[in-house]
């Protein structure tokens, strides 16, 4: 089925540990995006990718690094992981402008100890 | 800057009642608006969406909004629950001039009583 692919579904890392969440799409979207949701917070920016080549901060950037490999996929990358990083992260993706809504992958829960 | 404020962390209703879930929002410019609703474990699907035109818009599994400009609303509302809408739904906002970015509520918990 068409969609969003995120890899992996579950981590748990120690603090300072770095590891690097993908997202791929098959629908050919120009856009990705990653927000991460925490409870009673709703879903925050982190970064995105309008278009392959470009990236720009979201409201939440610190401790986050991206790539936007090619068309099809957009890493998320930490470098140095804190327990304040715990968190569910979802990778979605638009084409064109945002006034059709996102398609959103399953998410990555990510648990830093 | 855009805003959104859903009233209600946690709805509860029996089955059979209406649902009404309460979003308001704050934008400069004219706002394309949008529901999500998210499963356990699952991510977000859009239900329906407001850009312009028609401001009743109805969406998937009976669902519809009706955008208020004059009270900056953007209500959810379904005539009759069943079980399974009890999921976490999510009122989000853009506009043209900022339509790569979309700005989410904090969320809204639907509970559906037998």
């Amino acid at each position: 089925n068409a969609g969003v692919t995120q890899t992996p579904k579950f981590q748990v890392l120690k603090t300072g540990q770095s590891m690097t969440l993908q997202c791929a799409q098959d629908m050919n979207h120009n856009s990705m995006y990653w927000y991460r949701q925490d409870p009673g917070m709703g879903l925050r920016l982190i970064y995105y990718s309008a278009s392959e080549g470009t990236t720009d901060k979201g409201e939440v950037p610190n401790g986050y690094n991206v790539s936007r490999l090619n068309k099809r996929e957009f890493s998320l990358r930490l470098e140095s992981a804190a327990p304040s990083q715990t968190s569910v992260y979802f990778c979605a993706s638009i084409q064109g402008l945002g006034t059709y809504g996102y398609t959103f992958g399953s998410g990555t829960r990510l648990t830093v100890v | 800057a855009q805003s959104v404020t859903q009233l209600g962390s946690h709805v509860s209703v029996s089955e059979g009642a209406l649902v009404l879930l309460r979003c308001n929002y704050s934008s400069s410019v004219p706002p394309y608006l949008f529901w999500y609703v998210q499963y356990p474990n699952q991510g977000l699907q859009l239900l329906l969406k407001y850009t312009t035109g028609a401001t009743l818009v109805k969406g998937i599994n009976g669902f519809e909004a009706e955008f208020k400009k004059s009270e900056t609303s953007f209500h959810l509302t379904k005539p009759s629950a069943h079980m399974s809408d009890a999921a976490e739904y999510f009122c989000a906002v853009t506009s043209y001039s900022s339509a790569s970015k979309i700005i989410f509520g904090s969320g809204t918990r639907l509970s559906i009583r037998p």
